[in-house]
Order: structure tokens, then C-alpha cells, then sequence
């Protein structure tokens, strides 16, 4: 398997505009996860998905982010309209619903620039 | 709410042993783990604990957990240039959320 894919790998963009990133998960995880990580804050847990369904969106910053995953194949996270604070890397991470050990894999990520 | 804290950097010379510390406040935790990050990547777990143990061994790393304490640490012998990264403390309690509480990370840096 090819691994948790993230695009685009790098994103700069200006202020106001909308911004969208996008991945796919690793064939037959079940759980799909979306973090932040900055210096100032570390890793933060933005939602998480269970079987293409939002189960905890506690960590989205504000009404100017949000997720969808149409499929279990693919989610997008998208920001609208970008401030330069969203500046961080976005990790989208899987993992497979058993007992026992989580083992979340994760993206190589995006690094987003907001200028 | 859980928090876990890590220090933020450890330099060592190529070839000594590298201890990485973490505490933790979650008494209800089930696993802890470790994930490494190298430059420009994503985290990639390393190893784990399950809470009832006390020690895990896995070729050069070995875990410790004290759980009277919550103090979790990581120690990889023969300590090479490779491991140079940002290792992360995670757990996962039994609050039926299913997700991880990242330390901030700590930077390992081996001098050769």
C-alpha cells in the first residue's frame, strides 16, 4: 500500500482565499484524522471520522474550517476564507478499528503558508 | 483534560544512550506510545505500551512506564545519526474518544 496520500504537499496562498486540502487514507482504515501542527501549539486533533461519518469536531478552530469525507476513500479539509494564523503543517492520519493498539498512520502532510 | 509534556530537546554524541522523558495526567490511560518525526514528514509510531506493563523491549528501544508516577520514558542504546528527529509522547485513555494526546515532542539531536 502506497500509504496515507496527501496533496498538495505545499500551499501559499493570500489572505481571504479558500483553501483545500485533501487526502486519502490507507485501503480499509476505517478511521481517517485530521491534525495541525504548529511550533507555537504542537499537534493538535482537528476531527476525526469514523466509516465516512464526523464523530468529534471539537478541535476545529472555527467556523472557517471544515472537513467532509464523501467516501472512504477520500476526505478534504477546507479553509475559508485563510488567515495567515492557518500558516502550520496539516497531517491527515488512518488508522483500523480493533481492539487493542491504535496505530495511526500518518500523511507526509501540507505545509500551508497564508500571506 | 489530559495533558502530556515532554522536554523539548536532548543532545547526545553517536553511539551513547538517548533517554527521551514524558509525564502524563490522564489516569485512565490504556496505551502510550512513541512516534518519531523526521524532517519533513509525518509521525511514524515507534513502539507502545500497553498501561499494565512496566517495561517493552524492542531491539534498541526500550520503553518504561511508571504508572504510580505517569512518567513514561524512552531509551534507544547505540544511539546513531539516524535517529536524529522530533520523538512524540502520546496516550490514549479510556474515555471512549478515540484519540491521541500528543507531548509537544522532543528534539533529538546525535553529534556524531
Amino acid at each position: 500500500d502506497a500509504g496515507v496520500i496527501q496533496s498538495p504537499r505545499h500551499e501559499v496562498t493570500e489572505m481571504g482565499q479558500e483553501v483545500t486540502l485533501r487526502c486519502k487514507p490507507i485501503s480499509g482504515h476505517d478511521y481517517l484524522f485530521w491534525y495541525r501542527q504548529t511550533m507555537m501549539r504542537g499537534l493538535e486533533l482537528l476531527i476525526y471520522f469514523n466509516n465516512n461519518v464526523p464523530i468529534d469536531d471539537s478541535g476545529m478552530p472555527e467556523d472557517r474550517f471544515s472537513a467532509k469525507m464523501p467516501n472512504a476513500s477520500f476526505s478534504t479539509l477546507k479553509i475559508q476564507p485563510s488567515e495567515p494564523r492557518d500558516s502550520a503543517v496539516y497531517f491527515c492520519a488512518s488508522s483500523l478499528d480493533r481492539t487493542g493498539v491504535d496505530e495511526q498512520y500518518f500523511g507526509p502532510g501540507t505545509r500551508l503558508t497564508v500571506t | 483534560g489530559e495533558d502530556v509534556e515532554q522536554s523539548l530537546f536532548l543532545s547526545v554524541r553517536e553511539g551513547d544512550s538517548s533517554v527521551i522523558n514524558c509525564t502524563y495526567t490522564d489516569s485512565s490511560s490504556t496505551y502510550l506510545y512513541w512516534y518519531k518525526q523526521e524532517p519533513g514528514a509525518g509521525l511514524q509510531l515507534l513502539t507502545y505500551i500497553f498501561s499494565n506493563m512496566d517495561m517493552k523491549q524492542d531491539q534498541r528501544l526500550t520503553v518504561l512506564l511508571n504508572k504510580k508516577d505517569k512518567h513514561l520514558s524512552l531509551r534507544i542504546a547505540d544511539t546513531q545519526t539516524g535517529d536524529s528527529a522530533i520523538y512524540f509522547c502520546a496516550e490514549w485513555g479510556d474515555t471512549g474518544r478515540r484519540a491521541l494526546t500528543f507531548g509537544s515532542g522532543t528534539r533529538l539531536q546525535v553529534q556524531p
